[in-house]
């Protein structure tokens, strides 16, 4: 069975710039959720999305915004990149919610420049 | 607001030797435990994890993980370190009732030597 995939693998970016990152989860996973890891640091919470609804938000800005289709797959859009946006973005689904254990795609890394 | 404590950022041991990598973590409410493994460059898998019940969890390549509530803790062990073990372990806290995301510590290297 096929894992969650996540595209691109890598990608730069010029600051100002714009970024979509895709997901497609394990068959049968209604749930999807985003998460940043900053080189040396344990992974951060973005987004949950469960059944194409919103279902949490981490603690980050506007321009970071998700979405989930019909499908189940979901896309991780930021905006006006930073520097500091440079990180590998996780994307792990799960069956439902919160009490699912999370399997992880293996992420994209991004680098701003 | 759930918190988790993994206080040995870098641990080596030889091949051969045991393993244990501590996690503490902060909750009010009964949680849920994961441990995660990274290799480089890669997502992070699922090791074991504890919901309830017996308080000695098994899980994939040898591990297993003791839950004590007394002292908050969430500790991995390993009888025997191979050389494909080292990475990186994250310990993450999620709530019971389901309501809130999971929480991740910071991680913990393992190198091994022979």
């Amino acid at each position: 069975d096929a894992g969650v995939t996540q595209s691109p693998t890598h990608l730069i970016k010029t600051r100002g710039q714009h970024v979509t990152l895709r997901c497609s989860p394990i068959s049968g996973h209604k749930s999807v959720s985003w998460y940043q890891q900053v080189l040396g640091q344990g992974p951060q919470f973005i987004f949950q999305y469960y059944e194409k609804e919103e279902r949490g938000r981490g603690n980050f800005p506007d321009r970071f915004s998700a979405r989930q289709f019909p499908n189940y797959s979901s896309e991780l859009n930021v905006n006006a990149l930073l520097l500091g946006d440079s990180a590998l973005y996780l994307c792990a689904s799960s069956l439902s919610g919160y009490d699912s254990p999370l399997h992880f795609g293996n992420g994209t890394r991004l680098t701003v420049t | 607001a759930q918190s988790v404590t993994q206080p040995d950022i870098h641990i080596t041991v030889s091949e051969g030797a045991s393993l244990e990598l501590r996690c503490n973590y902060s909750y009010g409410a009964t949680p849920y435990l994961f441990w995660y493994v990274q290799s480089p460059g890669q997502g992070l898998q699922l090791l074991l994890k504890y919901f309830s019940g017996d308080t000695l969890v098994q899980g994939i390549k040898g591990f297993e993980a003791e839950f004590k509530r007394s002292q908050s803790s969430f500790n991995l062990r390993k009888p025997s370190v191979h050389w494909s073990d080292a990475a990186e372990y994250f310990c993450a806290v999620g709530s019971y009732s389901g309501n809130t995301p999971l929480v991740f510590g910071k991680g913990t290297r393992l190198s091994v030597i022979a």
